[in-house]
């Protein structure tokens, strides 16, 4: 199976909160989970991506957390801003160069 | 400035006419995809292509085709046999290859009416 699963659809949070995104794959030959976010009319861009053999990675405000043996993998957001307002898009890639992506996530982050 | 453009950002068509949207990249990447935003529906493959002279279809190809008959670029085609066209297109570029990045160009916005 190909698919991976992204909750929740839609997120609003405080300026200075934690939003959480959740996404989970089935596809255990996935080696590289990339985060992209995008702008309203914008081409998404990459965030943070990590591998299964890491399961933690940070980049400044965001963090992804990996748990291989469940298959899940999810990007917090430290001391959210209004600026992040944003569809965050995750994704598995495997052997071949396609990438798989989650549905999307909407955030609202409220000054 | 290095990237990938697409042309134009928006555009109109009348139901029953291909229409060809234009992708170009300077990053002198090999790899090069299509894909399909709908709302809601997250990002879907059309079509992708790893090297010159060659491409394979996505999830979608169903109504598209593509040629690459450059490096740099990797127009897509949209059908009349395409059922629902109107939507919101990428271009993506990458260095094939385990854990790389898909560049995103900006998008064009097909509207058919």
């Amino acid at each position: 199976q190909q698919q991976v699963k992204q909750s929740p659809q839609s997120l609003i949070v405080q300026k200075g909160g934690i939003p959480i995104i959740n996404c989970a794959y089935e596809n255990t030959a996935f080696d590289y989970f990339p985060w992209y976010q995008q702008f309203p009319g914008k081409g998404p861009a990459l965030l943070i991506a990590i591998r299964p053999d890491v399961s933690e990675k940070k980049e400044g405000r965001f963090t992804i957390s990996f748990n291989k043996s469940a298959k899940q993998f999810s990007l917090h957001i430290m001391d959210s801003q209004p600026g992040d307002s944003a569809t965050y898009f995750c994704a598995g890639k495997g052997g071949s160069e396609k990438l798989v992506f989650g549905k999307g996530t909407k955030l609202t982050v409220n000054p | 400035d290095g990237g990938i453009t697409q042309s134009p950002k928006y555009l109109f068509r009348k139901e029953g006419q291909n229409v060809t949207l234009s992708c170009e990249q300077n990053l002198n990447h090999d790899a090069m995809y299509w894909y399909r935003q709908d709302p809601g529906q997250g990002l879907r493959l059309i079509y992708y292509s790893q090297i010159v002279n060659d491409f394979q279809k996505g999830d979608i190809a169903e109504g598209y085709s593509v040629s690459r008959e450059k490096k740099e670029s990797f127009p897509l085609t949209v059908t009349s046999a395409q059922k629902n066209p109107t939507a919101f297109y990428l271009c993506a570029s990458s260095i094939p290859g385990q854990g790389t990045e898909q560049y995103f160009g900006p998008g064009t916005r097909l509207t058919v009416t």
